[in-house]
């Protein structure tokens, strides 16, 4: 079983649509982050948290520690948020453990 | 500012052959890591440097790898006698120490024929 796992794989959403991508994890995290990699691959960081929620622009994620389980939403999607969605847990040594992450592509 | 460099962008090198790739960190992050993403996987973590620490090669695949950081900014990933199965993305990406965001560079293709 992986230490992070998300779910779900793929997901296809109409333009304005709400989403959400789910992230689990089963070891001890100091922080948790989301990342956002679009074709070519260049990879951005989205947030970084380690308890309660943050929100940036459309963008919004949540983590609950004691459930260990983190959510990232987007609403009223739009097809530029096409890209892969990736959770990754800071380790308590300061790796990152890295979900395998969530195609989203959004159609006009 | 600059954001995290890599180079070179691509790189097509013949099984058996050693191959360098460089990673410049944001200036005044002391940490620095490397990670891996072959075809169709996720992320892996191969190395982290930190500061003037002993870095954390738990990552690293093989023997045949090895990264060095000098003067703690830039690092250079060494891949010795390649082999196909080392055809990935190699992707740096430094952060102050501690619990803060990372910042990824463009990453270096690699392609091993």
């Amino acid at each position: 079983k992986n230490e992070v796992e998300q779910s779900p794989q793929n997901l296809t959403a109409q333009e304005g649509e709400f989403i959400t991508i789910n992230c689990s994890y089963s070891v001890g995290i100091s922080a948790l982050h989301w990342l956002q990699q679009h074709p070519g691959g260049g990879i951005v960081s989205l947030f970084m948290l380690s308890s309660g929620k943050k929100k940036h622009g459309r963008l919004i994620a949540t983590i609950n520690i004691q459930e260990k389980h983190s959510s990232l939403h987007i609403t009223a999607s739009h097809p530029r948020d096409s890209a892969v969605y990736i959770c990754a847990v800071r380790s308590n040594t300061d790796k990152l453990i890295f979900g395998t992450g969530t195609r989203l592509q959004v159609f006009p | 500012g600059a954001g995290v460099s890599q180079s070179p962008s691509n790189k097509v090198t013949e099984k058996g052959k050693d191959v360098e790739l460089r990673c410049d960190p944001i200036s005044g992050h002391t940490a620095l890591y490397w990670y891996r993403q072959s075809l169709g996987q996720g992320l892996e973590f191969l190395i982290y440097f930190q500061g003037n620490s002993a870095p954390d090669k738990s990552g690293l695949p093989s023997d045949r790898f090895s990264a060095e950081r000098t003067g703690g900014s830039v690092s250079t990933l060494t891949i010795q006698r390649t082999q196909q199965e080392d055809s990935a993305v190699y992707l740096c990406a430094s952060s102050l120490v501690g619990p803060y965001e990372q910042y990824f560079g463009p990453g270096t293709r690699l392609t091993v024929t």
